[in-house]
């Protein structure tokens, strides 16, 4: 069955970096776009960023534009997030999810990894 | 920014009553639209899209409708599972953007 799970959550000062990551199983890797969608605490969803199966294609929200890089190594059946500059706001359970075919919705997600910015 | 406004914010329902839920876009999605149900602790999980087809093992008790700008997610007689929180979803336009959710709770 498909898995997706999610890792390299924790407590990051202000400023600070962090990469997540998200080994998926249970289905081909390679032929899946996927995406990576945060959820602040008490809060509601919120989009983050996209990447094609090949990888050629990605798509950020602006919120994270220029601070996080989306990437994935087909090879390892893994996609990453990389976090930069991180602040407050960024706090979050962030979730990897994968996007179904023929259309962006998101018909698996991991259990997701909480990511806590504070000094 | 497409913005997806949901209604009612909590909805108090018996179980075995029916449910409605509400979701409005701020420009047309077309039939771009899917829901989710999150329960708490738990990652969400995708219900309907496009906006009417069920994904895979959804009962029939879930269905969707709407188009354009307005939607509805309607849970014909409530189990003691179907509470929860409801998200919509658009993927019409980029970025991809949520609703801000429905509670459904008991009555």
């Amino acid at each position: 069955q498909v898995q997706l799970v999610e890792s390299g959550g924790g407590l990051v000062k202000p400023g600070g970096s962090l990469r997540l990551s998200c080994a998926a199983s249970g289905f081909t890797f390679s032929d899946y776009y996927m995406s990576w969608i945060r959820q602040a605490p008490g809060k509601g969803l919120e989009w983050v960023s996209y990447i094609s199966s090949s990888g050629i294609t990605i798509y950020y929200a602006d919120s994270v534009k220029g601070r996080f890089t989306i990437s994935r190594d087909n090879a390892k059946n893994s996609l990453y997030l990389q976090m930069n500059s991180l602040r407050a706001e960024d706090t979050a359970v962030y979730y990897c999810a994968r996007v179904g075919v023929g259309a962006l919705i998101f018909d698996y997600w991991g259990q997701g990894t909480l990511v806590t910015v504070s000094s | 920014e497409i913005v997806m406004t949901q209604s009612p914010a909590t909805l108090s329902v018996s179980p075995g009553e029916r449910a409605t839920l509400s979701c409005r876009a701020s420009q047309s999605v077309g039939s771009n639209l899917a829901w989710y149900q999150q329960k708490p602790g738990q990652a969400p999980r995708l219900l309907i899209y496009g906006p009417s087809t069920r994904a895979t093992g959804i009962p029939a008790r879930f269905s969707g409708s709407g188009s354009g700008t307005e939607f509805t997610l309607t849970i014909s007689s409530l189990q003691s599972e179907d509470f929860a929180v409801y998200y919509c979803q658009q993927y019409n336009n980029w970025p991809l953007t949520f609703g801000g959710g429905t509670k459904v709770e008991i009555k």
